[in-house]
């Protein structure tokens, strides 16, 4: 079956570190890669997606890039600010018989001023 | 345009009694879905529907866990009775047919069962 494994936290960067978040998958077929943020008491949103290989989904100064052949979606961001503090899943979707979202388990950033 | 709607935000009960959660999805929204979230893991799909029909409710534990989405709109999800186990957060997402793989999420229902 599909699963994602997100590198573990929590992760603690200072304002203006680089960020990266790795992400591999397995799955069948093509799927379509996201990330989802979740900030503390609220629900999670979308934050980028990538539908094919070599896709570069980016959003808010946060990119990935949908790489097939290391089956990897890894989240950067070149100067994160402490409103980036949240928790971070990776999920994919592959339709067909698993017609749902697939989440890691989440990797919890802190970012201090 | 208004998000995904759930209620009640914060629920807190003893065990062995039911509860229920309410998701009213985007307008339009034809698929709704119900993720179960255990601390520090990824939300994990409980039950789909497509309009009023539930087409993925494998992973429901039906001995205490059934949900509706009688007119195809809003949802109910209740838990009778509740046990320890399942505190969580309970999200509700809905998707429409011009963006399959795309869903919104709500806020969530965190559960407390004591």
């Amino acid at each position: 079956g599909n699963s994602v494994t997100q590198m573990e936290g929590p992760v603690t960067l200072s304002e203006e570190a680089f960020l990266t978040i790795n992400c591999t998958y397995t799955a069948t077929g093509y799927p379509s890669l996201f990330w989802y943020v979740q900030y503390p008491g609220e629900g999670l949103q979308l934050l980028l997606k990538a539908t094919k290989a070599d896709d570069k989904g980016s959003n808010k100064g946060f990119e990935a890039t949908y790489r097939k052949e290391t089956t990897s979606f890894h989240l950067e961001k070149g100067s994160v600010q402490v409103s980036d503090s949240a928790v971070y899943f990776c999920a994919l979707f592959s339709g067909g018989s698993n017609y749902k979202l697939t989440f890691g388990k989440g990797t919890l950033l802190t970012v201090n001023p | 345009e208004a998000g995904v709607v759930q209620s009640p935000r914060y629920k807190i009960i003893e065990k062995k009694q039911p509860v229920a959660f309410w998701c009213n999805p985007i307008s339009g929204h034809n698929t709704l879905y119900w993720y179960l979230q255990n601390l520090g893991q990824g939300p994990e799909l409980l039950i789909r529907y497509e309009n009023e029909e539930a087409v993925d409710d494998s992973q429901l534990p039906k001995d205490r866990f059934s949900a509706e989405r009688l007119k195809g709109v809003d949802s109910t999800l209740k838990i009778q009775p509740a046990e320890l186990g399942d505190s969580a957060v309970y999200l509700c997402a809905s998707s429409s047919r011009e963006t399959l793989n795309e869903q919104f999420f709500g806020p969530g229902t965190r559960l407390t069962v004591l």
